[in-house]
């Protein structure tokens, strides 16, 4: 399974778009990208996913690299209820073995 | 439709003693993971499910079993706590059938003294 980087912690302001960066530099072809959140000590909350075309659905969207070694979760306009940990995480296609990184604690700001 | 449910919610345990942690699931989904998350960590795999009667070691898999009977349910043992299993568990389900993602429950947060 490819290990994923991402920044510890970000900062975003109430109504301004937060960009999540996730470096996945070891992903094979059949290997997808999936975020997920955490708020607060609540179970994760999946938010997207994608192989490697752009996607987009009510909560975010998710655009992936070209070489797809990278790709960025968007959160287009933050709100407070938006403060919570992001977790990048790379499955294989076939399994559902997951495995999380420490994720980014993103703080929104009033 | 209650997604995935775990009991209990909170459970304190003395070194030594055994326990299991029950994680039931009504939407028949395929696949089922237990995680653990330590203070300030992110979660780490112990042991997971693809399906009735098949179960396989995550990361850290040590000092617990488990089995998986029915779809439904996968029930996580702890054999003989241990301070070091302190922790909030978490239980996770799938359909494996398409690229969903994890359904999480609201976890159970152990204490072992």
């Amino acid at each position: 399974d490819a290990k994923t980087t991402q920044p510890p912690s970000m900062d975003c302001a109430e109504g301004r778009a937060a960009n999540l960066p996730c470096n996945h530099s070891t992903i094979s072809g059949n290997e997808y990208v999936y975020w997920y959140r955490q708020i607060h000590s609540q179970g994760p909350q999946y938010i997207i996913h994608g192989l490697k075309n752009n996607e987009t659905n009510e909560m975010a969207s998710l655009i992936i690299t070209e070489d797809r070694k990278s790709s960025t979760l968007i959160l287009p306009h933050a709100t407070l209820r938006d403060t919570a940990v992001y977790y990048c995480i790379v499955r294989s296609s076939g399994t559902y073995k997951y495995i999380f990184g420490t994720g980014t604690r993103l703080k929104v700001l009033a | 439709n209650a997604g995935v449910t775990q009991t209990p919610k909170f459970q304190v345990l003395k070194t030594g003693q055994s326990m299991t942690l029950q994680c039931a699931q009504d939407m028949n989904h395929e696949y089922m993971s237990w995680y653990r998350q330590d203070p300030g960590m992110g979660l780490r795999l112990i042991h997971y499910s693809v399906g009735a009667g098949i179960t396989d070691q995550g990361e850290v898999p040590n000092g617990y079993n488990v089995s998986r009977s029915t779809t439904e349910d996968f029930p996580l043992r702890l054999l003989s706590a241990a301070p070091s299993q302190t922790s909030v568990y978490f239980c996770a389900s799938n359909t494996g059938t398409g690229n969903y993602g994890y359904t999480f429950g609201s976890g159970t947060r152990l204490t072992v003294v």
